[in-house]
């Protein structure tokens, strides 16, 4: 059974950098053919992808806010990092982590979804 | 960057079928992701790789993608499936985009 966690901290101010972790069960970041990304959805609003790390550590990044993030991973501890710099107001939203199943290129999908996490970003 | 358009609402009654699409430049010539999520809800995927459906996701949901449009069809609607629901591609094959989400009423 996978599972995934987001941790973190509720409230952020402004210029802060926000750290958030996933924690995952059920699979290995090591196995070929998988990945983890985050994905973030603002209040009422619609998704937005963020990053992504395969099992080979190949990153990506949403190409606008790609100066701002950071993805690793900890194949030990089963879990992926998410940094994000010089955080705004506008980042304010429920940042999900996914499970990546992965084949080539645009067949991959995300078939788990943890519960998210809701990051306000407010001084 | 690739954009990807849906309709914000569709309305449908029970027992009838809904269709919701997804529109963006030869979206065709990549494969289609469909979720779903309901209030205070995690999304869940309902179709992949156009037309595939994930274990336990009814055979009443289906997708296609032809052209500059891909399809989610749900026939046989139920009180149950009414929930936002978004459409995701890759931007070659190394960037996510999800559509702006559409919120499909059972009336």
């Amino acid at each position: 059974q996978i599972t995934l966690k987001e941790s973190g901290p509720t409230l952020v101010k402004p210029t802060q950098t926000l750290t958030l972790t996933c924690t995952f069960s059920g699979f290995s970041l090591s196995t070929s053919g998988v990945g983890v990304g985050w994905i973030r959805q603002p209040p009422g609003k619609a998704l937005e992808w963020l990053a992504l790390i395969y099992w080979d550590d190949t990153k990506r990044y949403s190409p606008s806010l790609k100066g701002s993030l950071t993805i690793t991973k900890d194949t030990s501890k089963s879990q992926v990092v998410l940094t994000m710099t010089n955080m705004d107001p506008v980042d304010t939203a429920t940042y999900y982590c996914v499970h990546i199943s992965y084949s080539s290129g645009s067949k991959s999908y995300f078939d788990y979804w943890g519960q998210g996490t809701l990051v306000t970003v407010s001084s | 960057s690739y954009e990807l358009t849906q309709p914000p609402s569709v309305s449908v009654s029970p027992g009838q079928t809904a269709s919701i699409t997804c529109s963006g430049d030869k979206l065709g010539d990549t494969y289609v992701c469909w979720y779903q999520q309901k209030p205070g809800q995690s999304p869940v995927l309902v179709i992949y790789q156009d037309r595939k459906r994930p274990s336990g996701i009814p055979e009443r949901f289906s997708g296609s993608n032809s052209g500059n449009t891909a399809t989610l069809t749900i026939s046989g609607t139920q009180a149950m499936d009414e929930a936002d629901y978004y459409c995701q591609a890759w931007d070659s094959g190394t960037a996510v985009v999800f559509g702006g989400g559409t919120k499909l009423t059972v009336l």
